[in-house]
C-alpha cells in the first residue's frame, strides 16, 4: 500500500541553520514524489517535484529509493522559510492518486 | 486569473444533513480533485474527476459523491452527514490525470458538522 510518513509533526530552528523536514514512503516501483507548502493564510502550492531535480527557494530534496525517503533541505533557514509542509506521493502503482503525508510545520526563529 | 475558487468559505450543518461543496478550476484545467482535510493531518484524496467522469478514487464511502460539468467546474456532495465529516475540503485543479501533473489548490470550505 502507498503511505507517505512525515516523523516531525514541529521542527523549530535558528535563522541561518540547517533544516531538514523528513519524508519517508511506502510504494512499489518508481514515485512521483512532491514537496508542497503552506504559508500561513495562504493555500496549499507546489514547491519541488523529484523529477525536475530543481532548488526552489534555496530548498533540494534528493529521492533516495534504498531508504525510501524524499527528505527536505536547506543550507540557511529564513524566517520567511515558516510554513506546513506536505510530502506527497504518487505515481503509476498508486492509479495516479496523490498520498499526502501528515505535515511537518517549521518555525524558524529569529 | 483567480486560480482554484471554491464555496462557500464555511459552513455549519447537523448530522443527517447533506451538502453541496462548489469548485472553479484555474483557467485552462481540465481535472479537478477533491481532498478532505481533518485538523493536523494532511489532505486525503476522495476522487478525481476528468472529462466530466470519476477517474480515480480513495477509501471515501458512496456518501461521498461528484459530478463534474461541461465547463470543467465540480461539485462535491456528502449526504448523510456524520460528526466525523467536520474538515477542511480542498479542491485542486490541473491540467490532466497524470501523476506527473502539478496540482492547484482551493483555499478550501471548511464544513462543520454538529
Amino acid at each position: 500500500a502507498q503511505r507517505v510518513t512525515q516523523p516531525e509533526k514541529l521542527l523549530s530552528v535558528f535563522k541561518g541553520a540547517p533544516v531538514e523536514l523528513k519524508c519517508n514512503y511506502s510504494y512499489s516501483g518508481s514515485p512521483e514524489l512532491f514537496w508542497y507548502v503552506q504559508y500561513s493564510r495562504q493555500r496549499l502550492q507546489l514547491l519541488l517535484r523529484h523529477i525536475s531535480r530543481e532548488s526552489i527557494k534555496g530548498f533540494t530534496a534528493d529521492l533516495n529509493k534504498g531508504e525510501t525517503s524524499f527528505h527536505l533541505k536547506k543550507p540557511f533557514a529564513q524566517e520567511e522559510d515558516s510554513a506546513m509542509y506536505y510530502c506527497a506521493l504518487s505515481g503509476p502503482q498508486a492509479r495516479n492518486k496523490f498520498y499526502f503525508g501528515s505535515g511537518t510545520k517549521l518555525n524558524v526563529k529569529p | 486569473d483567480a486560480g482554484v475558487t471554491q464555496s462557500p468559505t464555511h459552513l455549519i450543518k447537523t448530522r443527517g444533513q447533506q451538502v453541496t461543496l462548489r469548485c472553479s478550476p484555474k483557467s485552462g484545467h481540465d481535472t479537478v480533485s477533491w481532498y478532505q482535510q481533518a485538523l493536523g493531518q494532511g489532505p486525503q484524496f476522495i476522487f478525481q474527476y476528468y472529462e466530466e467522469e470519476e477517474r480515480q478514487r480513495g477509501n471515501f464511502p458512496d456518501r461521498f459523491s461528484g459530478h463534474q460539468f461541461p465547463n470543467y467546474s465540480s461539485e462535491l456532495n456528502v449526504n448523510a452527514l456524520l460528526l466525523g465529516d467536520s474538515a477542511l475540503y480542498l479542491c485542486a485543479s490541473s491540467l490532466g490525470m497524470g501523476a506527473r501533473e502539478t496540482q492547484y489548490f482551493g483555499p478550501g470550505t471548511r464544513l462543520l458538522v454538529l
